[in-house]
């Protein structure tokens, strides 16, 4: 059955620390879709990236950046030199190739606090 | 601000009413999502519209009723809801839908039921 843990309910950490956000995944299927998304207090959830099964390239775009290993089912994510806006719940979420919907399996979310 | 634009912002009703929240885009994406989320939770799915015919209901109580006039506007018509029903209810779009494309989340409306 598919699945995403976010085995990190909660992390706090001090202005300009490196935090790095676990995400580990289940599926049957050989094509899928993996997803990180920000939620901010204001409630909106916002788009980071996505990533297919079959592109394990890690990936960075400014102090985000992104770690893809099939051979583990992880797909984490890290923000180095962490800001106080960075405080927000990052989801991580799962998307198969069978479900012709686009059915989103969320993580529990890992609630970040960054502090001054 | 977010390219999905979610109306009320904030909701309070009592059991016996009857409301509806709105969602619009003009992105021209063609597929449409309301989600339930409660506190400390990741976001549900109740429905997904696609080329504005309903193609996902997550088994949602009746109480709780979609309609998609056209591709920019998705409601969700309220009734004789319960308490455990507040939420905050996202609304969400994608271009065609699918597993592939990734969705673009409005602000929400925070629901209270009294």
């Amino acid at each position: 059955a598919q699945k995403v843990t976010q085995a990190q309910t909660e992390i706090s950490v001090v202005e300009k620390e490196d935090v790095t956000l676990d995400c580990v995944y289940e599926t049957r299927d050989t094509t899928y879709y993996l997803f990180w998304y920000k939620q901010p207090p204001s409630g909106e959830l916002v788009f980071l990236i996505r990533r297919n099964s079959f592109d394990e390239q890690n990936e960075i775009s400014g102090r985000y950046s992104w770690n893809f290993q099939k051979s583990t089912s992880s797909f984490n994510f890290t923000i180095t030199a962490s800001q106080v806006v960075d405080s927000a719940v990052y989801f991580c979420a799962l998307s198969e190739a069978y479900n012709q919907g686009g059915k989103l399996i969320f993580g529990q979310g890992t609630e970040l606090s960054v502090k001054p | 601000d977010t390219e999905v634009t979610q109306t009320p912002k904030h909701l309070v009703m009592g059991m016996t009413n009857k409301k509806s929240l709105k969602c619009e885009q003009h992105m021209g994406h063609r597929a449409m999502y309301w989600y339930k989320q409660k506190a400390k939770k990741p976001p549900e799915l109740m429905f997904v519209y696609s080329y504005e015919k309903l193609s996902i209901n997550e088994s949602v109580p009746s109480r709780f009723s979609p309609e998609c006039p056209n591709s920019s506007l998705l409601n969700l018509h309220l009734h004789a809801l319960q308490p455990e029903d507040s939420a905050l209810y996202l609304c969400a779009s994608s271009p065609r839908g699918g597993e592939r494309q990734p969705q673009h989340f409005g602000d929400g409306t925070r629901l209270s039921i009294l």
